[in-house]
């Protein structure tokens, strides 16, 4: 059974920051692209990041650029999001995803983690 | 303003048929598989549909997807009471080089 479990979330104040994990198990790990998808309260879905099997291609929403980095220890099954410079706009739960394939949207999602960026 | 445009809200009786309507581009549902969510209010989103119209396990066969051109619907037949949730639609966006989803759609049954 895939089985995705984040952790790390909580109340930081604005310009702080956050370093999100999940740890996957039930699938080979190594061999799926892997997603940071956000809700906001009251929300849609929101994509953050991807990062390929290998790390090899690592992409990001607009919105995060330059502020999150996405990475990940295929040899501990883990994905990682680290958050600088969080803003109030950054508030949401943040969801890991597994990637169908890839180019293609998640199939299996976590449970989320809550993070709430205020003073 | 979401990639994806869906309807923001649909409903139906129970027993009755429901569509919901996703609508892109040729970025995105143009050139790429169609994903279905199903989300109840405080829990994680559920795949309803990969690939535009693969169920996968567990997924009831009253359940269906299609997708033609730049849009794609998701069917819903036999409605039930516990169909009452958000669904959400997604496909990957070579502008964008990430997923996108629609705004979703608030399912009511009457």
């Amino acid at each position: 059974e895939v089985q995705l479990v984040e952790s790390g979330g909580g109340l930081v104040k604005p310009g702080g920051s956050l370093r999100l994990s999940c740890a996957a198990s039930g699938f080979s790990f190594s061999s799926y692209s892997m997603t940071w998808v956000r809700q906001a309260p009251g929300k849609g879905l929101e994509w953050v990041a991807s990062i390929f099997s290998s790390g090899q291609y690592i992409f990001y929403a607009n919105s995060v650029k330059g502020r999150f980095t996405i990475s990940r220890d295929n040899a501990k099954k883990s994905l990682f999001l680290q958050m600088n410079s969080l803003r109030a706009e950054d508030t949401a739960l943040y969801y890991c995803a597994r990637e169908g394939g890839y180019y293609e949207a998640p199939d299996y999602w976590g449970q989320g983690t809550q993070v709430t960026v205020s003073s | 303003q979401s990639v994806l445009t869906q309807a923001p809200s649909a409903s139906g009786t129970p027993g009755q048929r429901v569509t919901i309507s996703c609508s892109g581009s040729s970025s995105n549902i143009g050139d790429y598989y169609v994903y279905w969510y199903q989300q109840v209010p405080g829990t994680a989103p559920k795949l309803l549909i990969h690939r535009n119209n693969q169920r996968p396990s567990g997924v009831p066969d009253r359940i269906s997807a299609s997708k033609s051109g730049t849009s794609a619907s998701l069917v819903i037949s036999g409605l039930r009471s516990e169909d009452e949730a958000d669904y959400y639609c997604a496909a990957w966006d070579d502008s964008l080089n990430g997923a996108v989803f629609g705004g979703g759609t608030r399912l009511t049954v009457l």
